[in-house]
């Protein structure tokens, strides 16, 4: 069955540097999703994009932040300098939003990362 | 503005007993609803989805959640408790008119012996 990979799963830095968070999505699906989830707290959503441009992007998504669809197959999470609060699971999630869409989103397993 | 309420960060019940989740919306527009579960240093993972056909929908697990209208609600059960079920439980909003999810703060499931 198809599904979202992301790499890495854990990543540990320093405060004050850039972090790559590195999402494949589902082959066929052309929505993508970063969502972030500090530990013990809900789920929330950072930013969507599609047709390499974004199309909603929450408070949250400060200019430290960018996302980037750098070929077919990758989507990127990129935090310019890492704060102590950027301390986090983030979520990649894909989906198609064709014909029969439900509008569920398809996650990722998460990358945890860890600012020092 | 969509937005969920989930009633009870924890909720505990003994192994064998039933377990509801509360959860309510908040949608200008017939909304999609989900209900995700996350085990500990887990992903997401979908229980169910109510995409405006049936109300009563059944997913994975054995839990199910009906969608009621007039009460805004969309409450996750399970007749029977499993030591497996210990969890954290999500509900989740999104419409046709909006490509994210919404989600709610969570339920932390505990089961007893």
């Amino acid at each position: 069955e198809p599904e979202v990979t992301q790499t890495p799963s854990h990543q540990v830095t320093q405060m004050g540097q850039e972090v790559i968070l590195r999402c494949v999505p589902i082959s066929n699906h052309l929505y993508f999703y970063w969502y972030r989830q500090i530990l013990g707290q809900k789920v929330e959503f950072l930013v969507s994009f599609y047709n390499n441009e974004i199309s909603e992007k929450s408070e949250i998504f400060d200019d430290q932040f960018s996302v980037e669809r750098p070929d077919g197959s990758n989507f990127t999470l990129k935090i310019r300098s890492t704060k102590l609060e950027d301390s986090a699971m983030y979520f990649c999630a894909s989906n198609w939003r064709g014909q029969g869409n439900t509008g569920e989103l398809f996650f990722g397993e998460g990358s945890r990362l860890t600012v020092l | 503005a969509q937005s969920v309420t989930q009633l009870g960060s924890h909720v505990s019940v003994s192994e064998g007993a039933l377990v509801l989740l509360r959860c309510n919306y908040s949608s200008s527009v017939p909304p999609y609803l989900f209900w995700y579960v996350q085990y500990p240093n887990q992903g997401l993972q979908l229980l169910l989805k109510y995409t405006s056909a049936a109300t009563l929908v059944k997913g994975i697990n054995g839990f199910e959640a009906e969608f009621k209208k007039s009460e805004t609600s969309f409450h996750l059960t399970k007749p029977s408790a499993h030591m497996s079920d210990a969890a954290e439980y999500f509900c989740a909003v999104s419409d046709k008119n909006t490509d994210k999810l919404i989600f709610g703060t969570g339920t932390r499931l505990q089961v007893f012996p």
